[in-house]
């Protein structure tokens, strides 16, 4: 079973959309979970950290279900803008702390 | 914003050269990280970096690879002899802290072609 398994879609979705993404990972014992964003050929870049309480980041709302191992995002009222690869990751657990699994990304194109 | 700063920006090279990758992390950053993404697949933990010493690898850090902060700014990964699968894009990460939710704050990446 892959670590981080996330639908690599594409999402193809019209501006003001509502769209949301899933992931599960195999990690039980995985600490901390995040969202990146990845435009093509540039670096990742952190969307949000998602904590077990759920949380919102103006129109970017992160869930996590800890029994199900399954982490979400939902973006509300899609821009153009938004048209990116949406990474899941999850840190392991290793000696530096830090050692992040990613999954293998949603594509989303946002349309107008 | 401060940022983590990588170089060069691309890399052509031949099989069996060795290269450099260069990288300067953020300045009061203790921690550091090399990732690979092979073109259309996900990105991948290379190994960790503290205290001048490796933290952490991964099976794709095999003894071609090597890392060191030379001059307590740069940090750079080196491979020995370069194969047509180490054609990838590197990219550095720092964080000032271990803490696992410490989010890592990349560099722009080095795209590393191997011909």
């Amino acid at each position: 079973r892959k670590e981080v398994e996330q639908d690599p879609g594409p999402f193809n979705v019209p501006e003001g959309a509502t769209v949301a993404f899933n992931c599960t990972y195999s990690n039980s014992a995985s600490q901390s979970f995040f969202w990146y964003r990845q435009d093509c050929r540039k670096e990742p870049k952190l969307l949000m950290s998602v904590y077990s309480s759920g949380n919102e980041d103006g129109r970017f709302t992160a869930q996590l279900n800890r029994a199900s191992q399954y982490i979400s995002l939902l973006i509300r009222d899609s821009k153009l803008s938004d048209s990116a690869t949406y990474l899941c990751v999850v840190n392991s657990i290793g000696n530096a702390g830090n050692m992040l699994t990613f999954g293998g990304g949603t594509r989303l194109m946002v349309k107008p | 914003e401060p940022e983590v700063t990588q170089t060069p920006s691309h890399q052509v090279t031949q099989m069996g050269q060795e290269v450099i990758l260069r990288c300067v992390p953020i300045s009061n950053h203790l921690y550091f990280y090399w990732y690979r993404q092979i073109l259309g697949q996900k990105v991948e933990f290379l190994v960790s970096f503290y205290n001048n010493e490796i933290s952490e690898k991964s099976e794709i850090f095999d003894d071609q690879f090597s890392v060191e902060r030379p001059d307590g700014s740069n940090f750079t990964l080196k491979i020995r002899s370069t194969k047509l699968e180490d054609s990838a894009m590197y990219f550095c990460a720092s964080t000032g802290k271990a803490s696992y939710n410490s989010p890592l704050h990349f560099g722009n990446g080095t795209r590393l072609t191997v011909t």
